[in-house]
């Protein structure tokens, strides 16, 4: 399995200002990913963390509002930029882990963002 | 692109009892994989069961159970002996590769009365 801790777990913003969100897995993966999700509705993806490398955006989604790094296999952040009552949401990262020839997905508890 | 249509937003069951959430997806591919997970409240998404496209038979954990018609497209999830523990939203999610990214389901909501 996986384990996966997200910091901050939750936080309130003022609006203009921006978040940083760490994502930490006990161990190496095969692929990061940050999803938004607001309570009760589905998963949006944000995009996909690349290790060593400018991250891959889902439509909707730019490098300026979401700067996403990822230095090594097991670390990834989201900076939401700029922010505005709109990104209110919570955050999810989730990892790709290898086992039997078969990545499993695991998702993090996720970072509530609300933002005044 | 791929989507993956949750019809019931909304789904009860009384404790002990048998409950099938229904997921339908398009995809032009042959082979793929298609997810159910399970979101407590306020708790981390975890995986319930997946199947392999290139499987017939269909897949099974415990209480939970699958009925996957490929050619229909269609892909529910049979819940037996209904527990508590078990309301949750439930998200069916499709995914093309192995090491890929999924689409979801908008979620059904399940609630089990006691």
């Amino acid at each position: 399995s996986a384990v996966i801790s997200q910091k901050p777990s939750r936080d309130i913003c003022q609006r203009g200002t921006s978040l940083t969100i760490q994502c930490q897995v006990d161990s190496q993966v095969t692929m990061m990913f940050w999803y938004r999700q607001q309570p009760g509705q589905s998963l949006t993806l944000i995009a996909t963390a690349n290790q060593g490398s400018e991250a891959t955006y889902e439509s909707g989604f730019v490098i300026d509002k979401f700067p996403i790094s990822r230095p090594n296999l097991t670390f990834s952040t989201l900076t939401v930029s700029n922010m505005s009552p709109e990104d209110s949401s919570i955050y999810l990262c989730s990892v790709l882990k290898l086992a039997d020839s078969y990545n499993e997905q695991f998702f993090g508890p996720g970072t509530r963002l609300t933002v005044l | 692109a791929q989507t993956v249509t949750q019809s019931q937003p909304e789904m009860s069951v009384q404790e002990a009892e048998t409950v099938t959430l229904s997921c339908t997806y398009d995809t032009s591919e042959s082979d793929y994989y298609l997810f159910w997970y399970k979101q407590p409240p306020s708790r981390q998404m975890i995986l319930v069961i997946r199947q392999e496209a290139y499987k017939q038979q269909n897949a099974t954990e415990n209480r939970f159970s699958v009925n996957f018609q490929k050619a229909a497209k269609s892909f529910s999830l049979k819940i037996s002996d209904s527990q508590l523990g078990d309301a949750a939203m439930y998200f069916c999610a499709y995914r093309y590769t192995n090491a890929g990214k999924s689409t979801f389901g908008d979620g059904t909501t399940l609630t089990v009365k006691p």
